[in-house]
């Protein structure tokens, strides 16, 4: 089974802190994104990756950046955090740009009090 | 560009019933289609998916979707409801002749509520 993996389900952090989300996954798939789901507003697209050392803004990048050095490993930072990036996280991985199906990690909900 | 508009953000059915999700979507080339859902505190799952075959889907769990280009609709159904399909789902279309790896458009989610 394709298996996307997120280090942390839940996690809480301080405003002003470094916030690391990493997510792994185990299919060899060249695209890899991060989304940040909110209720009302669905998931909006943050950054994604479609190879390693490659990344592209999505509709919301701000606040955050993002690293690739594998193929298999896509990272998410908060450089400093604040309260308005109180969300659920999800990582995805696909195996080509567009067309097919993406594989869903299980959430992270980060807390930034 | 590409988008989708799922037209219910809350469904309730009974038990045994028929399930109707509606979702519309808008894209400059061929699309592909998914339906995801989504349980309380999890990620996302693949239900069934629309890339250009058959314009009946059959997913899992029971649920289907047909393609209909001419009402550019791709709405979800199950014949009979089970309460373990109360979930959030999501309508999802990825146009790759778009250009780029730019991921995947999603509708905002059609809260399903099964009543007993």
């Amino acid at each position: 089974d394709v298996k996307v993996t997120q280090s942390s389900r839940y996690l809480v952090k301080r405003t002003g802190e470094k916030v690391f989300l990493e997510c792994v996954q185990d299919m060899d798939h060249e695209n890899m994104f991060w989304y940040r789901q909110d209720p009302g507003l669905g998931l909006r697209l943050i950054y994604f990756s479609y190879d390693v050392k490659m990344k592209e803004k999505g509709d919301i990048p701000e606040g955050y950046s993002v690293s690739r050095e594998k193929k298999e490993r896509f990272s998410l930072i908060l450089e400093s955090a604040s309260t308005n990036q109180t969300s659920m996280y999800l990582c995805a991985s696909s195996p080509m740009a567009g067309g097919t199906e993406a594989f869903f990690g299980q959430g992270t909900r980060l807390t930034v009090v | 560009a590409q988008s989708v508009t799922q037209l219910d953000s809350h469904v309730s059915v009974s038990e045994g019933t028929p399930v109707l999700l509606r979702c519309n979507y808008s894209s400059s080339y061929s699309p592909s289609l998914f339906w995801y859902v989504q349980h309380p505190n999890k990620g996302l799952q693949l239900l069934l998916k629309y890339t250009s075959a058959a314009t009946l889907v059959k997913g899992i769990n029971g649920f289907e979707a047909e393609f209909k280009k001419s009402e550019t609709s791709f709405h979800l159904t199950k014949p009979s409801a089970h309460m373990s399909d109360a979930a959030e789902y999501f309508c999802v279309v990825s146009d790759w002749q778009g250009g780029g790896a730019d991921g995947l458009t999603f509708g905002k989610g059609t809260h399903l509520i099964i009543q007993p």
